[in-house]
């Protein structure tokens, strides 16, 4: 069966400090990967979507990055924190008999203080 | 531009009577919807779909309802149990969904007892 695990769950960082959160995908080949936020208020806003190793298309301007460097991993950066760069974090990934069905991970709470 | 809203932030239902969650969207190029569930600090999961060919599909207690006439979709919950205490998140998307869902902000269901 496919799962989906991205870590770290909880981290505070202070503004300006780097960002790191990290997804990988298990029991299925060449997912759609995909990082979402929930702020406050703002239901589910999606950030990023890869189609493959390398391709990362971006749907929101901000101070965020992704990168895909294997099938089924899929990484969220930042350089410099914002306070606005607050919120829930979720990974997600669908594919192969899925469909247009995506499938959450368990979360990151970031908090920017 | 909001392309899926929700426009009841929370709804408040008794145990054992039917829940009806109101999902509109605007963008006519929608062909599948989807309803998920979540719970604070948690990932969302996911419950029901249903295809623009279709106007109902069921499973279990749930059903969901599309008027692609009037762009409006509804999850019909019966009965309600306390453990669908949670936010209800509806989300669309287009063709194959590779390039992800667009979502509402969510309704926060409250069942009482």
């Amino acid at each position: 069966s496919q799962t989906i695990h991205q870590w770290p769950a909880t981290l505070v960082q202070p503004v300006g400090s780097p960002l790191s959160l990290e997804c990988t995908v298990e029991g299925t080949s060449n997912p759609n990967l995909y990082w979402y936020r929930q702020a406050a208020g703002r239901g589910l806003q999606l950030l990023f979507y890869s189609v493959g190793i390398g391709q990362i298309s971006s749907e929101v301007p901000q101070n965020l990055s992704a990168s895909r460097p294997q099938d089924r991993q899929f990484i969220l950066s930042s350089k410099k924190l914002l306070l606005s760069d607050s919120g829930f974090y979720l990974c997600a990934w669908n594919g192969g008999y899925s469909g247009n069905t995506i499938y959450f991970g368990e979360g990151s709470w970031l908090t920017v203080v | 531009d909001q392309q899926v809203k929700q426009n009841s932030p929370s709804l408040s239902v008794q145990e054992g009577r039917i829940s009806i969650l109101n999902c509109d969207y605007t963008n006519s190029m929608f062909d599948y919807f989807l309803w998920y569930k979540k719970y604070p600090a948690e990932g969302p999961t996911f419950l029901i779909s249903i295809s623009s060919i279709k106007d109902k599909n069921e499973d279990g207690r749930f059903t969901v309802f599309l008027n692609k006439s009037a762009k409006h979709l509804s999850l019909h919950i019966v009965p309600s149990q306390p453990g669908d205490s949670a936010v209800y998140f509806c989300a669309a998307s287009v063709g194959g969904g590779a390039d992800g869902l667009t979502f509402g902000k969510g309704t926060h269901l409250i069942i009482q007892p």
